[in-house]
């Protein structure tokens, strides 16, 4: 158990719709991280916060957007689901922004569209 | 750009053998750390092994070692003793630390290992 949780594990929806994913990072992590896995794409970084501040952008759409709350639980929204949407989304967690250490993933919450 | 090459799609060890998956990759930077994840069929992403780019020796961790070769930017996973349960897909990531400004991995396309009995 890395101690990162995320939920809901398994989502089905349809085409148009939207979803939020959400990510509890380990106790004391301060960042967050956002993955997606697609079978054609691997494995994609989406998007960093830190301490509640976006810190690092990748290759996330404009149809998606996520958010650090307060208390460092984080939030991923996609909307105006595509049938490409579907894959399993990662959050991760690390103590710090940067300087060392290695990310502890969660689960993953699998999205499918139909 | 980074880049992380996994040229190895598959593999096939029999239980007991010890097995080399391959990584190479491509960074101008002189500081970076490299790491192997397990991710088995379950889903799940499990830390296995890091190296510093400033460390000297190669990384153990149990049966994972790393063997690190510098100037042919190559960071192979070794598993010795190979078991059943690391039956996986296994992934090659890299950091760069430039600045403390983020940890955010670089993921090659992934090394499925099968374990015969």
């Amino acid at each position: 158990d890395s101690g990162v949780t995320q939920t809901p594990k398994h989502l089905i929806t349809a085409t148009g719709q939207r979803v939020t994913l959400r990510c509890s990072p380990r106790s004391g992590d301060l960042s967050v991280y956002w993955y997606q896995q697609s079978l054609d794409q691997g494995l994609q970084f989406l998007i960093q916060y830190y301490n509640g501040e976006e810190r690092a952008k990748g290759n996330i759409l404009e149809r998606f957007s996520a958010q650090q709350f307060p208390d460092l639980h984080s939030e991923l929204n996609l909307s105006s689901l595509e049938l490409g949407d579907s894959a399993l989304y990662f959050c991760a967690s690390s103590p710090r922004t940067g300087g060392g250490g290695e990310l502890f993933f969660g689960e993953g919450s699998r999205l499918t569209v139909l | 750009a980074q880049k992380i090459t996994q040229t190895q799609p598959g593999m096939f060890v029999q239980e007991k053998e010890a097995v080399t998956l391959d990584c190479t990759y491509d960074t101008s930077d002189q500081s970076y750390g490299l790491f192997w994840y397990k991710q088995p069929s379950s889903g799940e992403m499990i830390f296995l092994i890091y190296q510093g780019s400033y460390d000297e020796q190669n990384a153990t961790e149990g049966r994972y070692s790393l063997n690190f070769q510098k100037a042919r930017k190559s960071a192979n996973l070794v598993i010795s003793a190979s078991q059943l349960g690391d039956s996986a897909m296994y992934f090659c990531a890299m950091r760069e630390v430039y600045g403390g400004a983020t940890n955010k991995l670089i993921f090659g396309t992934g090394t499925l290992l099968a374990v015969q009995p």
